[in-house]
C-alpha cells in the first residue's frame, strides 16, 4: 500500500466550476501536511500548508481529518490557469522529508 | 534569481555511463534534499543534508547513487554504471530549519534519459 493515497483523475471541469480532491495518508504519525501544485514538466511548488483546524487561501480550502487520515482540498471557482497537478503530500516531522501521492490532474475548460 | 537551481537542464547519456547532477539551494538555506520523479509518479525522496552531513538515504539510493554536500552549500547527485531504471526527473530542494514546517523550495529538475 502506497504510503499516500490519491485519485488520478482527470477531473475536466468547466471554468467557475468547485472541484475537491481528496487523499488518504497511512502513517498515522505523519505531522506535516501540504498540498503541492506541479505544472506539466515543471518542479512542484507549494500551494498550501494544511491545519488541523482547516484553512483558507482565496478560492483553496484545505482539510485536515487526523482521526481518518483524510486531508482534503477544495477548489472554488476554478479559473483555466488551475489546469495542472494537484500533489498530496506528507511528513514525518523533523527534518520534513516530504512523501508525495502520485497526484491529481485538473483540467479546466471554458 | 535566488531559487534553488539545478543543472544541467536535460543530460542524455549511454546505459553504462555515469553521470553528475549539481544543485544550488537558496542562500540561506541549509537543509538540502534530492528527490526522483518518474512519469505518472509523484517525487520519491532520495536523501537530506543538513549542511554538509547526509543525515538520510532512501533505500531507493543504491550503491550507484553518491551525494555529496562538501561545504554545505551547492550538493552533486553522481550515478555510476546507469541503467534504463535510472531514467526520471532528479529535484533538488531546500528549506531553512528556523521554526518547524518550513517549505521546500524546488529547483527545475534535471531530466535524465538513459539510452
Amino acid at each position: 500500500r502506497k504510503e499516500v493515497e490519491q485519485d488520478p483523475g482527470p477531473f475536466n471541469v468547466p471554468e467557475g466550476a468547485t472541484v475537491a480532491f481528496n487523499c488518504t495518508y497511512s502513517n498515522s504519525a505523519s505531522q506535516s501536511f501540504f498540498w503541492y501544485r506541479q505544472d506539466c514538466r515543471k518542479e512542484p511548488k507549494l500551494l498550501m500548508s494544511v491545519y488541523s483546524s482547516g484553512n483558507e487561501d482565496g478560492r483553496f480550502t484545505a482539510q485536515l481529518n487526523r482521526a481518518s487520515q483524510y486531508i482534503s482540498l477544495l477548489i472554488r471557482d476554478s479559473k483555466l490557469s488551475d489546469s495542472a497537478t494537484y500533489l498530496c503530500v506528507v511528513s514525518p516531522g523533523g527534518y520534513n522529508k516530504l512523501i508525495f501521492g502520485a497526484g491529481t490532474r485538473l483540467a479546466v475548460h471554458p | 534569481d535566488t531559487g534553488v537551481s539545478q543543472n544541467p537542464r536535460h543530460k542524455i547519456t549511454k546505459r553504462g555511463q555515469n553521470v553528475t547532477f549539481r544543485c544550488d539551494p537558496i542562500s540561506e538555506h541549509n537543509r538540502l534534499y534530492w528527490y526522483r520523479q518518474t512519469l505518472g509518479q509523484g517525487p520519491e525522496f532520495l536523501t537530506y543534508f543538513q549542511n554538509e552531513a547526509q543525515l538520510e538515504k532512501s533505500r531507493l539510493l543504491s550503491d550507484r547513487f553518491s551525494a555529496e554536500r562538501p561545504k554545505g552549500s551547492f550538493s552533486t547527485l553522481e550515478i555510476q554504471r546507469t541503467e534504463q531504471g535510472d531514467s526520471a526527473m532528479y529535484l533538488c530542494a531546500s528549506s531553512s530549519d528556523r521554526g518547524p514546517n518550513q517549505p521546500q523550495h524546488f529547483g527545475d529538475g534535471t531530466r535524465l534519459s538513459i539510452l
